[in-house]
């Protein structure tokens, strides 16, 4: 059975960093075409792909959020965390990390989500 | 960038059908997802490759595609379908979502 679970800071002040981790079971990170994403949700709006981070280490972001985010991964500890530098109050959102397969494109949905974990910028 | 448009919301009797829509351009090149989300829970996939349910979704849930429009249908609602709904493809190296769709049982 795959699980994930976030966890990190449910404050963060503005310009600050923001660092959530992905701690995940059920599966390896090093087994071909597996992906771990970041998507977000602020209050009451729509989903939005954050990045993804596969099994080869390949990355890939959101271009909206390039930028401004990087994701690495520790395949002994089976953990994912994503970092985001100089938060925004419009960053403010429910952080979840899903697993993927399929390698990068329409035929790797996000097949389980984690519980998300909610994150408030403000001063 | 590209946009996925899905109606705001639509509403079922008990035991009815519904079905929402989602567009795009080009959408009939891609596959599309689509994912679950009841109030204040994570989304669940419950269909994926335009048409296929992941093992544990009810059969009352189906996908299909016509065009640029993915629609998912709901035959037979329940009280517990009650949900948002979110689309979801892949274009030139982006995963996007549509907006969402509220569905009511009413």
């Amino acid at each position: 059975q795959i699980t994930l679970r976030e966890s990190g800071p449910a404050l963060v002040k503005p310009t600050q960093t923001l660092t959530l981790t992905c701690t995940f079971s059920g599966f390896s990170l090093t087994r071909s075409g597996l992906g771990v994403s970041w998507i977000r949700q602020p209050p009451g709006k729509a989903l939005e792909w954050v990045g993804i981070i596969f099994w080869d280490d390949d990355q890939r972001y959101n271009p909206a959020l390039k930028t401004r985010v990087t994701m690495t991964k520790d395949t002994t500890t089976n953990q994912v965390v994503l970092t985001m530098i100089n938060m925004d109050p419009v960053d403010s959102a429910t952080y979840y990390c899903t697993h993927s397969y399929g390698g990068f494109g329409d035929l790797s949905p996000f097949d389980v989500w984690g519980q998300g974990t909610v994150v408030t910028v403000s001063s | 960038s590209y946009e996925l448009t899905q109606p705001p919301s639509v509403s079922v009797l008990p035991g009815q059908t519904v079905s929402i829509t989602c567009s795009g351009d080009n959408l009939g090149e891609k596959s599309a997802s689509w994912y679950q989300q009841k109030l204040g829970q994570s989304p669940v996939l419950v269909i994926y490759e335009d048409n296929k349910r992941p093992s544990g979704i009810p059969a009352r849930f189906s996908g299909s595609r016509s065009g640029n429009t993915a629609t998912l249908t709901l035959s037979g609602a329940q009280a517990i379908d009650e949900a948002d709904f979110y689309c979801q493809t892949w274009d030139r190296g982006t995963y996007v979502f549509g907006p969402g769709t509220k569905v009511t049982v009413l």
